[in-house]
């Protein structure tokens, strides 16, 4: 593989359940984020992380979770899926640092029913 | 907080040049970004601008005034390709990128 892939494209999912989405990168890119994007706001960070053990909060973190074993693999967590988490959610990375560019995943459509 | 401002939609003909527009204002600036998404894709790069001026690439060129808050990317001999939003996208003190709504641009014949 080469850049960023996502998994799974879609998935429709019911309330309450718990969904796990998979980021994977073989860039070695020290930092990862998670977006999501909804009509009319753009894309909205979720939680990050600088380097492989460490995560942050983004600007919607509620209801979400992450975890970063390793440099490669950062997958995002929805404990108890919610309607409003219904999005598209888009994985990025970049070398990590300074103002460096990210590069984004090609996303995974979910809906919360 | 971060408020990133960029119209919503602009349409324009094939062969013509378009001017999309961004203005910020944020805690701390360290660059501005612009992406092209096509419909159902991921966000790619196209710029990257962090001091006054402009920045020429191709077809594409992107300016910066950081007194100001403002900048503009340049589509020039527009292509039917090039129908997709664009995202401006600004590096604040913890260089986190917080990103505006986006402008679809639509191409016509």
């Amino acid at each position: 593989i080469a850049g960023i892939t996502q998994a799974p494209t879609s998935q429709i999912l019911a309330a309450g359940r718990r969904m796990t989405l998979r980021c994977t990168q073989d860039m070695r890119h020290n930092a990862m984020y998670w977006y999501r994007q909804d009509l009319g706001l753009g894309l909205r960070l979720i939680h990050y992380s600088n380097t492989a053990g460490t995560t942050g909060k983004g600007e919607v973190p509620d209801g979400y979770s992450v975890s970063r074993a390793n440099t490669d693999d950062f997958p995002l967590t929805l404990a108890s899926a919610v309607p409003s988490q219904t999005s598209v959610y888009f994985c990025a990375s970049s070398v990590g640092g300074e103002a460096d560019t990210q590069y984004f995943g090609p996303g995974t459509r979910l809906t919360v029913l | 907080g971060q408020n990133i401002d960029q119209p919503t939609e602009m349409t324009a003909t094939e062969g013509a040049i378009v001017q999309i527009n961004c203005t910020y204002q944020t805690s701390g600036f360290n660059g501005l970004f612009w992406y092209q998404q096509h419909a159902g894709e991921a966000p790619t790069f196209l710029s990257y601008n962090v001091l006054d001026g402009l920045e020429e690439k191709g077809r594409f060129s992107s300016f910066l005034s950081r007194s100001k808050g403002y900048s503009y990317l340049l589509l020039k001999e527009l292509q039917m390709k090039d129908s997709a939003s664009y995202l401006c996208a600004v590096s604040s003190n913890d260089y986190k990128l917080s990103f505006g709504a986006g402008t679809t641009v639509t191409v016509r014949a």
